[in-house]
């Protein structure tokens, strides 16, 4: 099946940094990806939908400048947390939609621990 | 996008048959009917989807009724590493839809 990428796996920060997590298609062309959050014993939450070359959109009570997101080409998008908080550690986890199997394709997940 | 509901818990000796129930009574015409499963920490992966027909594939077979209000979900010979919380998710046709979790199912495979 398609392979989706994410890096970095792991990410220890402190409190007021940012980080950046990078999703990639490696066999396949992605005009959409999708980016979800997972708390612990909780389901994923979708935080934004990205389209290559334009704005992302966000969900309900996603923060757009504390979440960034970046969708420069067809096989790449990236997540910027800015000024990192404790509470914003969690699970994040990309996937890229495939118009030829008309299916998403999910990231290993990068665990993010703020300090 | 439709609600789903699936059992919060189920187990499956090792070698048997899975066969994971899912209810979606306000499914419209154009929605599908979506498998994943998440294995801890791990990103969720694809298993199968389907509209109306049953569809089958090297992991699982998917049979929806008629009425296209409930599926199933069968792994034809569970095994161990088949544990993991499945999730059966109902999203529109549309490219790049959204995909919205519930709480799955998790599904236990005992030696």
């Amino acid at each position: 099946g398609a392979v989706v990428s994410q890096h970095p796996s792991r990410v220890i920060c402190k409190s007021g940094t940012s980080v950046k997590i990078e999703c990639r298609s490696l066999d396949f062309q992605a005009t959409t990806m999708f980016w979800y959050r997972q708390f612990p014993k909780q389901s994923l939450m979708l935080m934004a939908t990205s389209n290559e070359g334009s704005k992302a959109t966000y969900e309900q009570g996603v923060e757009k400048d504390k979440f960034l997101i970046n969708h420069a080409s067809l096989t790449l998008s990236t997540l910027t947390v800015t000024s990192a908080h404790p509470e914003d550690s969690s699970f994040y986890i990309c996937s890229a939609f495939t118009s030829m199997a008309d299916t998403q394709y999910f990231g290993p997940g990068t665990r993010l621990t703020v300090l | 996008d439709a609600k789903t509901t699936q059992p919060t818990s189920m187990d499956c000796a090792e070698g048997r048959a899975a066969n994971l129930p899912c209810n979606h009574s306000t499914i419209s015409g154009n929605e599908y009917v979506y498998w994943y499963r998440q294995i801890h920490s791990q990103g969720p992966q694809y298993i199968i989807h389907g509209l109306k027909n049953n569809e089958t594939n090297e992991m699982a077979s998917l049979i929806i009724t008629e009425d296209r209000k409930s599926s199933t979900l069968i792994l034809p010979h569970a095994t161990l590493r088949d544990t993991a919380v499945y999730y059966c998710i109902v999203s529109g046709e549309t490219s790049g839809s959204r995909l919205t979790f519930g709480e799955g199912t998790q599904l236990t495979v005992n030696p």
